[in-house]
């Protein structure tokens, strides 16, 4: 079955770019849509972005500035970067494939989960 | 930006009863509405889609209902392994939103 798994450091500092990848095995990455959602600890959930098999992205207009969601289809992959951190962005990052591959729909299949805190 | 209230924040409830949960949407979403739950460590479940979808695999007790902005979850005879934090999230325009969450534990 399909799996997701993120990585990248689990500790930035002020100022600079988070930056975190998200394997998808088990399944293709194409024909599908791919999110990032976040958590802060103890918080509800927010929708950072989406990125489509061909690249095209949309952003949540509260941190559009800062994020850039890209693809490898050939390395079945998709990343997160986030510029400019702050201690409010730490929190745990999920990426996760939208059902029946649409873009505006609920999110099935999640990866575990990668706890990033900003700190200095 | 839709915005989602979910009531109560928290809800007792013995095992072996019926639990009610309620999603408001700050405007009409249709039936493009999810749950998930969410236990301590993990990352979210799909339940629920399209308001009253099961997602594969998830046991007939969990139930979904409501269109426009009134929503409900219903969990008939709880099981120990359905307390958990369940979060609704609208899908009907971007940006998608979830609601803060209900809490459901064991009374």
């Amino acid at each position: 079955q399909v799996q997701l798994q993120e990585s990248g450091p689990g500790l930035v500092k002020p100022s600079e770019t988070l930056s975190l990848s998200c394997t998808v095995s088990g399944g293709s990455i194409i024909r599908y849509f791919w999110s990032w959602i976040r958590q802060p600890p103890g918080k509800g959930l927010e929708w950072i972005g989406y990125v489509s098999d061909s690249g095209s992205t949309h952003y949540n207009p509260s941190l559009k500035s800062r994020v850039i969601i890209s693809v490898d289809t050939s390395k079945n992959h998709f990343s997160l970067r986030l510029s400019s951190v702050t201690a409010a962005d730490s929190a745990v990052y999920y990426c996760a494939r939208h059902i029946g591959g649409s873009y505006l729909v609920a999110y099935d299949i999640w990866g575990q989960g990668t706890m990033v805190t900003v700190s200095s | 930006e839709i915005v989602m209230t979910q009531s109560p924040p928290t809800l007792s409830v013995s095992a072996g009863e019926r639990a009610t949960l309620s999603c408001r949407a700050s405007q009409s979403i249709s039936s493009n509405l999810a749950w998930y739950q969410q236990k301590p460590g993990q990352a979210p479940r799909l339940l629920i889609y399209g308001a009253s979808t099961r997602a594969t695999g998830i046991p007939a007790r969990f139930s979904g209902s409501g269109s426009g902005t009134e929503f409900t979850l219903t969990v008939s005879s709880l099981q120990s392994e359905d307390f958990a934090i369940y979060y609704c999230q609208h899908y009907n325009n971007w940006p998608c939103t979830f609601g803060q969450g209900t809490k459901l534990e064991i009374k």
